[in-house]
């Protein structure tokens, strides 16, 4: 099993420009969350997914799209992208059980100039 | 208002020594508490939770956390660090939003351990 992978593992952006973070995993996972990354300030939710065909918002979830039309994978859009957006993005999903354990790709390191 | 705290940014112990890794938490009912570490360019890595039973709690790479009720406390500790132990290590809890679960992260604290 490959777990929770993440494209691309780079990605460098000018302001106002998109872009789509693709996240898939082949556990069977119901659950699939985005978080970013920011020093001093742990990981914080932009959104999340309970099943295919549903999203829902996290704590930061402005300027943010996500997708899952299927249930190995969760999209992240930036639609226009600012400074503010530059951080680490992590994808994780879990299991409907309740254990809650998450299971988390490796990141994305993303740079808006 | 449900949350985490780690009240320590850097947390620095010579290897062989005990560390303690201290975290705090506010959230409403029974709480399930996790610990997570990150090593450098790489995503985060389950290493023990609480949800009953048990308030010593063991895990992955002879880590252990203490759950305490009254002190709404669940600080992780190894009895003997090793460098390869240096990391960010980050405590959760599940709290529950919009009929929904989902995990609250503290901001990490910096793990160093020096030979």
């Amino acid at each position: 099993n490959a777990g929770v992978t993440q494209t691309p593992k780079f990605r460098v952006l000018k302001t106002g420009q998109s872009m789509t973070l693709l996240c898939a995993q082949d556990m069977n996972h119901e659950y699939m969350y985005w978080y970013r990354q920011d020093p001093g300030m742990g990981l914080r939710l932009i959104h999340y997914s309970v099943g295919e065909g549903t999203t829902a918002k996290g704590e930061v979830p402005d300027g943010y799209n996500v997708s899952r039309l299927k249930k190995q994978n969760f999209l992240l859009g930036l639609e226009s992208a600012a400074p503010s957006q530059t951080s680490v993005y992590f994808c994780a999903s879990r299991n409907r059980d309740r254990t809650y354990e998450q299971y988390f790709g490796p990141g994305t390191r993303l740079t808006v100039t | 208002a449900q949350s985490v705290a780690q009240p320590e940014d850097q947390v620095n112990v010579a290897e062989g020594n005990p560390l303690t890794v201290k975290c705090t938490y506010s959230v409403s009912g029974n709480p399930y508490l996790f610990w997570y570490v990150q090593y450098p360019n790489r995503g985060l890595q389950f290493l023990l939770k609480y949800i009953t039973g048990d308030n010593l709690v063991k895990g992955s790479y002879g880590f252990e956390a203490e759950f305490n009720k009254s002190q709404t406390s669940f600080h992780l500790k190894k009895p003997s660090a090793l460098v390869s132990d240096s990391a960010l290590y980050f405590c959760a809890v599940r709290a529950i939003s919009g009929g929904y679960n989902k995990l609250i992260f503290g901001a990490g604290t910096r793990l160093a351990v020096h030979p």
